[in-house]
Parts: C-alpha cells; sequence; structure tokens
C-alpha cells in the first residue's frame, strides 16, 4: 500500500487561477511534511515545510495540514505559467533524528497563458 | 547555500558492467540519500547513510551497493548492471534534524543533486 498519494492530475490552471494540489497519508505518526516543485529535466527543489495543524503561507503559496484527516495540500495563488511543473509531496518517517522521506507519485500542473 | 553534486549528468554503460555513482556534498551534512525516479512511479529510495560508515537499505535495495567512507561523499554502486536499472538517480542530503535544538526545523530539508540519467544497453 502506497504510503503517500497524491490526486493524480495532470492539472490545468488558466494563469492567475488558483491551483490547488493534494495529498494524504497513512502513517498516523507522521510529522513533517515537504512540498518539492521539479521541472523537467531537474531535480527537485523545496517549496514548502510544514509541521502543525493548520496554514503556512509563503507568498503566493500556502500548504494545509490536517493531521486528523491525514492530508495535507498546497495552494498556489495567482499561478504563473513558471508554475508549470511537477510537485511532489513528501512525508518524513522514521522519527526525526534518522527519518527518511516518502514522496507521492507526483502531479504534473500545467498553467496555461 | 547547499551545494550538492554527481559525478555524471548522463551515463550509458552495457549490461553486466559494474558501475559507480558519485554523491559529494559540501554542507557537512551527516544524512545522505540515494533515489531512482522513473516515469509514473515517482522517488523511491535506494539506500540511506545517517553518518560515515553507516547504511540502511531503502526501499528498493536490490541490485545496488553503497559505500560512505568519508562524510562529504556517497557512492551508489550497481554491481551487475542490468537493463532494468535505467532511470534517473538523485542523491539528497539532509543535516541530522534537531541540530538546531528545535525538534522540527528546516533541518529536515533534504537537499538533491542535479541527477544522473543511467542508460543501461
Amino acid at each position: 500500500q502506497k504510503e503517500v498519494e497524491q490526486n493524480s492530475g495532470p492539472l490545468s490552471v488558466p494563469e492567475g487561477a488558483i491551483a490547488s494540489l493534494n495529498c494524504t497519508y497513512s502513517d498516523r505518526v507522521s510529522q513533517s511534511f515537504f512540498w518539492y516543485r521539479q521541472y523537467s529535466g531537474k531535480s527537485p527543489e523545496l517549496i514548502m515545510s510544514i509541521y502543525s495543524n493548520g496554514d503556512k503561507e509563503d507568498g503566493r503559496f500556502t500548504a494545509q495540514l490536517n493531521k486528523a484527516s491525514q492530508y495535507v495540500s498546497l495552494l498556489i495563488r495567482d499561478s504563473q505559467p513558471s508554475d508549470s511543473a511537477t510537485y511532489l509531496c513528501a512525508e518524513l518517517t522514521g522519527g526525526t533524528s534518522y527519518g527518511k522521506l516518502t514522496f507521492g507519485q507526483g502531479t504534473i500542473l500545467t498553467v496555461h497563458p | 547555500d547547499v551545494k550538492v553534486t554527481q559525478s555524471s549528468r548522463y551515463l550509458v554503460k552495457r549490461t553486466g558492467e559494474k558501475v559507480f555513482l558519485e554523491c559529494v556534498q559540501d554542507m557537512d551534512h551527516e544524512n545522505m540519500f540515494w533515489y531512482r525516479q522513473d516515469p509514473g512511479l515517482g522517488l523511491r529510495l535506494i539506500y540511506f547513510s545517517y553518518d560515515v560508515k553507516m547504511k540502511e537499505k531503502g526501499d528498493i535495495p536490490e541490485g545496488y551497493s553503497v559505500s560512505r567512507e568519508k562524510k562529504e561523499r556517497f557512492s551508489l554502486i550497481l554491481e551487475s548492471a542490468s537493463t532494468n536499472q535505467t532511470s534517473m538517480y538523485l542523491c539528497a542530503s539532509r543535516d541530522r534534524p534537531g541540530t538546531s535544538g528545535r525538534p522540527h526545523s528546516d533541518t529536515d530539508t533534504q537537499y538533491f543533486g542535479p541527477g544522473t540519467r543511467l542508460t543501461v544497453l
């Protein structure tokens, strides 16, 4: 059973719209979650990390975590064509000292002008 | 600025060859990781190391081994390359969580190298 599931996509939104990316996880003890962005042919780069229930905002990006529902999401406001990429959700499992990241399969986002 | 480098961006090898993929980080990070990434399967962890000479199997260790003789360097070895090992290989490093004194902090962040696209013919 996959531990981290992302909405399959691909997701296409018009420029200026809100893009919503969703992720569910199965490990109830997980406490740390990450969103990475990966452009085609490049390696993943971190956008946001979130550890507490609720929202965390950073510029146009908002990460939301709901531990009761085991759900984490990423909202991108005022989407731009440069946001077109694959977005990877990850959870930290195995504890904070020696834990490892488990990734979802990724959601491809296309922002069209 | 964290820098993780990998020895090659593109590599072509023959079936049965022994293949070495090298990863070096310059941030004195304790944890290092090797992943492979395939379309539709996402990033899968092969091996990781949380200190020099320490290694742990990830989710798909079969057909691979690793070596960590120095803190900054983590090598992935394909003892006898096979065509199903054709993939993008990504190395990552991370400072040991908690070194900032807080249990959850951005030291949990993994930083990735540029990747090595390996083709096995």
